[in-house]
Protein backbone atom coordinates (compact mmCIF):
# COMPACT_ATOMS: atom_id res chain seq x y z
CA UNK A 1 0.00 0.00 0.00
CA UNK A 2 1.50 3.42 -0.97
CA UNK A 3 1.69 5.21 1.97
CA UNK A 4 2.90 9.47 2.36
CA UNK A 5 3.23 10.75 5.85
CA UNK A 6 4.14 14.19 6.21
CA UNK A 7 5.62 15.75 9.92
CA UNK A 8 7.57 18.56 11.16
CA UNK A 9 4.64 20.79 10.63
CA UNK A 10 3.70 23.25 13.46
CA UNK A 11 3.23 27.17 14.97
CA UNK A 12 6.14 30.00 13.73
CA UNK A 13 6.25 33.19 13.99
CA UNK A 14 6.76 35.22 10.17
CA UNK A 15 9.91 35.47 9.32
CA UNK A 16 11.52 32.17 10.71
CA UNK A 17 11.63 28.84 9.02
CA UNK A 18 10.61 25.35 9.10
CA UNK A 19 11.56 22.23 7.33
CA UNK A 20 8.63 19.11 6.40
CA UNK A 21 9.74 15.83 5.67
CA UNK A 22 7.68 13.46 3.87
CA UNK A 23 8.19 9.39 4.25
CA UNK A 24 7.20 7.50 1.40
CA UNK A 25 6.41 3.35 1.89
CA UNK A 26 4.94 1.04 -0.33
CA UNK A 27 6.60 1.63 -4.07
CA UNK A 28 10.12 2.54 -5.45
CA UNK A 29 10.28 6.14 -4.01
CA UNK A 30 13.71 6.76 -6.27
CA UNK A 31 11.26 6.48 -9.34
CA UNK A 32 8.49 9.13 -9.06
CA UNK A 33 8.86 12.59 -8.99
CA UNK A 34 7.25 14.24 -5.90
CA UNK A 35 5.21 17.44 -4.83
CA UNK A 36 3.98 19.36 -2.20
CA UNK A 37 0.60 20.92 -2.59
CA UNK A 38 -0.74 23.04 -0.02
CA UNK A 39 -4.58 24.51 1.24
CA UNK A 40 -5.21 27.17 3.35
CA UNK A 41 -8.02 27.07 6.10
CA UNK A 42 -10.88 26.94 4.54
CA UNK A 43 -9.65 27.35 0.91
CA UNK A 44 -8.74 25.60 -2.26
CA UNK A 45 -5.95 23.42 -3.46
CA UNK A 46 -2.51 25.51 -4.32
CA UNK A 47 0.85 23.58 -5.84
CA UNK A 48 3.80 24.62 -4.70
CA UNK A 49 6.62 22.68 -5.60
CA UNK A 50 7.86 19.77 -7.51
CA UNK A 51 10.85 17.55 -7.88
CA UNK A 52 11.68 14.84 -10.19
CA UNK A 53 12.83 11.47 -9.24
CA UNK A 54 16.89 12.31 -9.74
CA UNK A 55 16.26 15.44 -8.75
CA UNK A 56 17.17 16.90 -11.80
CA UNK A 57 13.92 18.85 -12.80
CA UNK A 58 12.64 21.38 -9.80
CA UNK A 59 10.06 23.86 -10.15
CA UNK A 60 8.08 26.20 -7.41
CA UNK A 61 4.69 28.55 -7.62
CA UNK A 62 6.10 31.78 -7.75
CA UNK A 63 4.24 32.57 -4.58
CA UNK A 64 7.27 30.46 -2.65
CA UNK A 65 10.10 30.69 -5.72
CA UNK A 66 13.26 32.14 -3.99
CA UNK A 67 11.56 31.26 0.07
CA UNK A 68 10.88 27.45 -0.21
CA UNK A 69 13.01 24.43 -1.34
CA UNK A 70 12.05 21.15 -2.22
CA UNK A 71 15.07 18.87 -1.99
CA UNK A 72 14.79 14.52 -1.94
CA UNK A 73 16.97 11.67 -0.08
CA UNK A 74 16.12 8.73 -2.18
CA UNK A 75 18.48 6.80 0.42
CA UNK A 76 15.86 7.40 3.14
CA UNK A 77 12.86 7.37 0.63
CA UNK A 78 11.98 10.79 1.77
CA UNK A 79 10.83 14.31 0.55
CA UNK A 80 11.49 17.53 2.26
CA UNK A 81 10.40 21.30 1.87
CA UNK A 82 12.69 23.75 3.54
CA UNK A 83 10.71 27.21 4.11
CA UNK A 84 11.96 30.20 4.80
CA UNK A 85 10.93 33.98 5.22
CA UNK A 86 7.07 32.44 6.22
CA UNK A 87 4.28 34.59 6.08
CA UNK A 88 1.30 34.36 7.25
CA UNK A 89 -0.17 33.81 3.70
CA UNK A 90 1.80 30.92 3.75
CA UNK A 91 -0.55 29.23 6.91
CA UNK A 92 -1.96 25.73 5.08
CA UNK A 93 -2.18 22.39 5.47
CA UNK A 94 0.81 21.12 3.29
CA UNK A 95 0.28 17.51 1.34
CA UNK A 96 2.95 15.42 -0.14
CA UNK A 97 1.61 14.18 -3.06
CA UNK A 98 3.36 11.51 -5.65
CA UNK A 99 3.59 12.19 -9.36
CA UNK A 100 0.97 9.68 -11.71
CA UNK A 101 4.49 7.98 -13.47
CA UNK A 102 4.71 9.45 -16.80
CA UNK A 103 2.07 12.20 -15.88
CA UNK A 104 4.24 14.88 -14.30
CA UNK A 105 1.59 17.27 -13.34
CA UNK A 106 -1.02 14.66 -11.96
CA UNK A 107 -0.71 13.54 -8.47
CA UNK A 108 -2.14 10.22 -7.80
CA UNK A 109 -1.56 9.35 -4.00
CA UNK A 110 -1.16 12.32 -1.38
CA UNK A 111 -0.66 12.35 2.36
CA UNK A 112 -3.11 13.53 4.80
CA UNK A 113 -1.29 16.81 5.35
CA UNK A 114 1.57 18.69 8.25
CA UNK A 115 -0.22 21.68 9.45
CA UNK A 116 2.14 25.04 9.60
CA UNK A 117 0.63 28.19 11.18
CA UNK A 118 2.71 31.29 10.72
CA UNK A 119 1.59 33.52 13.11
CA UNK B 1 -1.07 31.06 -14.80
CA UNK B 2 -4.01 29.30 -16.48
CA UNK B 3 -7.10 29.74 -13.99
CA UNK B 4 -9.24 27.60 -13.84
CA UNK B 5 -13.49 28.20 -12.95
CA UNK B 6 -14.83 25.59 -11.11
CA UNK B 7 -19.23 25.34 -11.43
CA UNK B 8 -21.37 25.01 -9.22
CA UNK B 9 -19.68 25.29 -6.04
CA UNK B 10 -22.25 23.44 -3.81
CA UNK B 11 -24.19 20.82 -5.23
CA UNK B 12 -26.70 19.21 -3.32
CA UNK B 13 -28.81 15.33 -4.68
CA UNK B 14 -30.11 12.36 -3.39
CA UNK B 15 -27.85 8.96 -3.92
CA UNK B 16 -28.88 7.08 -7.12
CA UNK B 17 -29.34 10.38 -8.88
CA UNK B 18 -26.64 11.63 -11.70
CA UNK B 19 -24.47 15.10 -11.44
CA UNK B 20 -22.27 17.23 -13.53
CA UNK B 21 -19.42 19.33 -12.06
CA UNK B 22 -18.04 21.85 -14.55
CA UNK B 23 -14.44 22.99 -15.25
CA UNK B 24 -13.12 26.08 -17.34
CA UNK B 25 -9.80 27.13 -18.00
CA UNK B 26 -8.48 30.56 -19.30
CA UNK B 27 -7.09 29.39 -22.31
CA UNK B 28 -6.74 25.95 -24.13
CA UNK B 29 -5.43 23.10 -21.96
CA UNK B 30 -5.66 20.77 -24.70
CA UNK B 31 -7.27 17.23 -22.85
CA UNK B 32 -5.02 17.50 -19.72
CA UNK B 33 -7.69 17.75 -16.77
CA UNK B 34 -7.47 16.15 -13.73
CA UNK B 35 -10.04 15.11 -10.86
CA UNK B 36 -9.94 14.73 -7.26
CA UNK B 37 -11.80 13.70 -4.73
CA UNK B 38 -11.70 15.36 -0.92
CA UNK B 39 -13.09 13.89 2.25
CA UNK B 40 -12.60 15.13 5.64
CA UNK B 41 -10.14 12.25 7.28
CA UNK B 42 -8.97 10.69 3.92
CA UNK B 43 -6.00 11.19 1.37
CA UNK B 44 -7.16 13.07 -1.47
CA UNK B 45 -8.43 10.78 -3.92
CA UNK B 46 -7.20 11.09 -7.70
CA UNK B 47 -10.50 10.04 -9.84
CA UNK B 48 -9.76 10.75 -13.69
CA UNK B 49 -6.81 12.46 -15.49
CA UNK B 50 -6.43 13.69 -19.31
CA UNK B 51 -9.80 14.71 -19.32
CA UNK B 52 -11.33 11.35 -19.39
CA UNK B 53 -9.15 8.41 -18.56
CA UNK B 54 -10.47 6.76 -15.40
CA UNK B 55 -7.26 6.18 -12.42
CA UNK B 56 -7.06 2.89 -11.45
CA UNK B 57 -10.17 1.93 -8.44
CA UNK B 58 -12.19 4.79 -9.74
CA UNK B 59 -15.77 3.32 -10.20
CA UNK B 60 -16.93 3.44 -14.19
CA UNK B 61 -20.27 5.50 -12.58
CA UNK B 62 -17.82 8.38 -12.69
CA UNK B 63 -17.03 9.84 -16.45
CA UNK B 64 -14.86 12.92 -17.45
CA UNK B 65 -15.42 14.72 -20.90
CA UNK B 66 -14.41 17.34 -22.52
CA UNK B 67 -11.49 19.57 -24.38
CA UNK B 68 -9.61 22.53 -24.77
CA UNK B 69 -11.13 24.68 -22.39
CA UNK B 70 -14.41 23.09 -21.41
CA UNK B 71 -14.49 19.99 -19.06
CA UNK B 72 -17.24 17.89 -16.93
CA UNK B 73 -17.19 15.28 -14.41
CA UNK B 74 -19.70 13.11 -14.64
CA UNK B 75 -21.27 11.18 -11.54
CA UNK B 76 -24.19 8.41 -12.28
CA UNK B 77 -26.23 6.38 -9.67
CA UNK B 78 -24.64 8.32 -6.64
CA UNK B 79 -23.58 5.97 -3.86
CA UNK B 80 -23.32 7.26 -0.63
CA UNK B 81 -19.50 7.80 0.00
CA UNK B 82 -19.57 9.91 -3.21
CA UNK B 83 -20.22 13.14 -1.24
CA UNK B 84 -17.50 15.39 -0.82
CA UNK B 85 -14.95 18.05 -2.37
CA UNK B 86 -14.06 17.87 -5.87
CA UNK B 87 -11.31 19.75 -7.38
CA UNK B 88 -10.71 20.06 -10.95
CA UNK B 89 -6.72 20.64 -11.93
CA UNK B 90 -5.23 21.22 -15.43
CA UNK B 91 -2.01 19.38 -15.88
CA UNK B 92 -1.30 20.90 -19.22
CA UNK B 93 1.42 23.04 -17.89
CA UNK B 94 3.64 24.50 -15.32
CA UNK B 95 2.02 25.72 -12.77
CA UNK B 96 -0.27 23.06 -12.10
CA UNK B 97 -3.32 25.15 -11.10
CA UNK B 98 -6.50 24.09 -9.26
CA UNK B 99 -9.99 24.90 -9.78
CA UNK B 100 -12.33 26.21 -6.23
CA UNK B 101 -13.67 23.40 -5.78
CA UNK B 102 -17.32 21.63 -5.80
CA UNK B 103 -18.71 20.72 -2.53
CA UNK B 104 -21.77 17.61 -3.11
CA UNK B 105 -24.11 17.08 -0.62
CA UNK B 106 -26.47 14.91 0.54
CA UNK B 107 -30.07 16.49 -0.28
Amino acid sequence: EVQLVESGGGLVQPGRSLKLSCVASGFTFSNYGMNWIRQAPGKGLEWVAYISSGSSYIYYAETVKGRFTISRDNAKNTLYLQMTSLRSEDTALYYCARTLFNYPRVMDAWGQGASVTVS
Amino acid sequence: DVQMTQSPSNLAASPGESVSINCKASKSISKYLAWYQQKPGKANKLLIYSGSTLQSGTPSRFSGSGSGTDFTLTIRNLEPEDFGLYYCQQHNEYPPTFGSGTKLEIK
